[in-house]
């Protein structure tokens, strides 16, 4: 099966610096890559993704970079706020199939 | 407004006990989950469903037995709970192969 990497696991920044979470898979048939946002006593919530046809992708702020190749792909976070401060998780699965599996969570902490 | 809602939020109970969790979607999705989320937040599929039926069944013991009574809704049956039950369950939904929209989860304690 599919084993997602996750690295850091926790990130302390200043506010308006970036922050980089980094991601590998190991199933080369994997081509759907979410990104979720986890605030404390919620559920995860889905922030950007990535297709296997696409390198780069923007929304704002936020933005992920996927090398096929490598097997790696990356959150990009630029001009964090305090807001941002959450655990983040990367996913891996295959466009069809419904099972995400999860990287182990990265703690990002902004400080003001 | 709430789009997947569960119940209880927090459910504490002791071991051999049999608990039930509830999940309902409001989004017209045709698949639900449940993922289990341990105290190192790792987070992991347990079941799938579509339609009703079950597509994805992970290495989960078999005290646990997802019911689906439509499409709207899919509960979790946790029977003999075990002290390593203990964790975050989160009901997730999505069309097939979409975007999943998770619940706010229930944090079960097993004593």
């Amino acid at each position: 099966g599919e084993n997602v990497e996750q690295h850091p696991s926790t990130l302390s920044v200043q506010e308006g610096d970036s922050a980089v979470i980094k991601c590998t898979y190991s199933d080369s048939a994997s081509n759907y890559f979410p990104w979720y946002k986890q605030e404390l006593g919620k559920g995860p919530q889905l922030i950007i993704d990535i297709r296997s046809n696409v390198g780069e992708k923007k929304d704002q702020r936020i933005a992920v970079t996927l090398n096929k190749t490598a097997k790696h792909f990356s959150l990009h976070i630029t001009e964090t706020q305090p807001e941002d401060s959450a655990v983040y998780f990367c996913a891996a699965s295959q466009t069809g199939a419904n099972n995400l599996f999860f990287g182990t969570g990265t703690r990002l902490t902004v400080i003001p | 407004d709430t789009a997947v809602s569960q119940t209880p939020k927090y459910l504490v109970t002791q071991m051999g006990n049999d608990k039930s969790i509830k999940c309902e979607q409001n989004l017209g999705h045709d698949t639900m989950y449940w993922y289990k989320q341990d105290s190192k937040k790792f987070l992991k599929i347990m079941f799938s469903y579509n339609n009703k039926e079950l597509i994805i069944n992970e290495t989960v013991p078999n005290r646990f037995s997802p019911k689906s009574p439509d499409k709207a809704h899919l509960n979790l049956h946790i029977n003999s709970l075990e002290l390593g039950d203990s964790a975050v369950y989160f009901c997730a939904s999505s069309l097939l192969a979409g975007e999943q929209f998770f619940g706010p989860g229930t944090r079960l304690t097993v004593l």
